[in-house]
C-alpha cells in the first residue's frame, strides 16, 4: 500500500458514456498527477496539479477533464472516449523538497473503451 | 523526453545481484537520480533516489559516479518477485516536478 488509492480498479465504458476516475491520498502531499500507460508504452504524463491548481496539461484531448477539489482528491472525468483511449490510468502524489520528495503511485484504473 | 538511457532488457539468476545501469550525461547540478519499478500492470513503486552520494535502503543500493553522468541500481539478492520494468529518472527537488518516464529496463529474474 502506497497511500494513494484509485477507484475503480477496472472500468469498461462505451464511447457515448460519461464516467469518472477517482484518486485520493492522505499523505499530506500537495501535488497530484494523472498518467496514461497504453499497452507496451512508457507512462505519459497527462495533468499536474499543485495546491489544487492545474500547472501542466500535456496536450491532452478535451474528452479528458481533470478536477482537483482539494489537495487530497483528484478526478478524471471521461466523456465520448475512443477505443484508443483504452489504457491503464495512474494517479500519483508528491510534496516539494528537500526531504521526502518521492512520488507515490496508486494501483491504477484499467480502462477499456468499447 | 526522458533524459536517461537504459538497456531495454536484462536477465539475472535468482539469488545473484542484479546491477542495472543508467546513463544521464546531461544531468544538471540540482537534479536527483530516482529509481522506480513497475511490476506487470501495477502502479510504479519507488525504490531509491540520490544526488551524488551512494545510497542504500532495504530494497536496493544506488551507486552514482563521481561525475554524476551515470549510476547503477543494485538489487543485492534478486528474487523472482523482482521481475519488473525498472525506470531511472532524473528530477529536480526544488518543487513538485513531475516524473518523466522513459522505456526503462525489463529485468527478468530466472530460477
Amino acid at each position: 500500500e502506497t497511500g494513494v488509492t484509485q477507484t475503480p480498479r477496472h472500468l469498461v465504458m462505451g464511447m457515448t458514456n460519461k464516467k469518472s476516475l477517482k484518486c485520493e491520498q492522505h499523505l499530506g502531499h500537495n501535488a497530484m498527477y494523472w498518467y496514461k500507460q497504453s499497452a507496451k508504452k512508457p507512462l505519459e504524463l497527462m495533468f499536474v496539479y499543485n495546491f489544487k491548481e492545474q500547472t501542466e496539461n500535456n496536450s491532452v484531448p478535451s474528452r479528458f477533464s481533470p478536477e482537483c477539489p482539494n489537495s487530497s482528491h483528484l478526478f478524471l472525468h471521461l466523456h465520448t472516449l475512443q477505443p484508443e483511449d483504452s489504457a491503464l490510468y495512474l494517479c500519483a502524489s508528491s510534496r516539494p523538497g528537500p526531504m521526502n520528495t518521492e512520488a507515490f503511485f496508486g494501483q491504477g484504473t484499467r480502462l477499456t473503451v468499447v | 523526453d526522458a533524459k536517461t538511457t537504459q538497456p531495454p532488457s536484462m536477465d539475472c539468476a535468482e539469488g545473484r545481484a542484479a546491477n542495472l545501469p543508467c546513463n544521464h550525461s546531461t544531468i544538471s547540478g540540482n537534479e536527483y537520480v530516482y529509481w522506480y519499478r513497475q511490476i506487470h500492470s501495477q502502479g510504479p513503486q519507488y525504490i531509491i533516489h540520490g544526488l551524488k552520494n551512494n545510497e542504500t535502503n532495504e530494497m536496493a543500493s544506488l551507486i552514482i559516479t563521481e561525475d554524476r553522468k551515470s549510476s547503477t541500481l543494485i538489487l543485492p539478492h534478486a528474487t523472482l518477485r523482482d521481475t519488473a520494468v525498472y525506470y531511472c529518472i532524473v528530477r529536480n527537488n526544488s518543487g513538485n516536478t513531475p516524473l518523466v518516464f522513459g522505456k526503462g529496463t525489463r529485468l527478468s529474474v530466472i530460477a
